[in-house]
């Protein structure tokens, strides 16, 4: 059983646009949503983290937004750039478990010059 | 560089031979985790320490795999008796907390291909 979904697969954006990805989770237990990026040949790395206690939190170019009704959150890259062309990942886990986190399937994002 | 290292980058093995990757966390860091990426999907996760103790196993983690941190410091993982079914890229992370939701540092990871 898949905890997380993530969609979709693969984007291509032109760069100043947006680049938007999806996940939708099922544990209701899960309280802390972070978005890694990764670029090949590396580890995913922490971009952005959101709890369901709030419904957007941007840093940057980064927006999360969370639909805690829906069980749904969303990335956001503002002005995408040619060097944000990467996989991004979602992620979930829990306040009682936060060792184990769950994480979707990956996103490749293309940013085309 | 003081991030998380794993050591070897890759490693090939035939089937049925035995393997041991290394990780050595960021210093100070007391929680280590072991993942599992295979292409195409994001990482899966394996087992985690709080300093020595080994907190929790996955269910994929079957016999076959082992995994140790002594005294609290670098970590190793053990596959015994390897499958082709093993062959994927195994990611270390490392944070820095006892209350959960730490930032979690990855490693580059250690690609295995088992022939």
């Amino acid at each position: 059983q898949q905890q997380v979904k993530q969609s979709p697969q693969s984007l291509i954006v032109q760069k100043g646009g947006i680049s938007i990805i999806n996940c939708a989770y099922e544990n209701t237990a899960f309280d802390y949503f972070p978005w890694y990026q990764q670029f090949p040949g590396k580890g995913p790395a922490l971009l952005i983290a959101i709890r369901p206690d709030v419904s957007e939190k941007k840093e940057g170019r980064f927006t999360i937004s969370f639909n805690k009704s829906a069980k749904q959150f969303s990335l956001h890259i503002m002005d995408s750039q040619p060097g944000d062309s990467a996989t991004y990942f979602c992620a979930a886990s829990s306040d009682t478990n936060a060792g184990k986190s769950t994480f979707g399937d990956g996103t490749t994002l293309t940013v085309k010059p | 560089d003081t991030g998380v290292s794993q050591n070897p980058r890759h490693k090939i093995t035939k089937r049925g031979q035995n393997v041991t990757f290394r990780c050595d966390p960021i210093s100070e860091h007391n929680r280590l985790y072991w993942y599992r990426q295979t292409l195409g999907q994001g990482p899966e996760f394996l087992t985690y320490f709080q300093n020595e103790a080994q907190l929790e196993k996955s269910r994929l983690l079957s016999d076959r795999f082992s995994a140790e941190r002594p005294k609290g410091s670098f970590s190793t993982l053990e596959i015994q008796r390897t499958e082709q079914g093993d062959s994927a890229m195994y990611l270390c992370a490392s944070s820095l907390g006892d209350r959960g939701h730490e930032t979690q540092y990855f490693g580059p990871g250690t690609r295995l291909l088992v022939l």
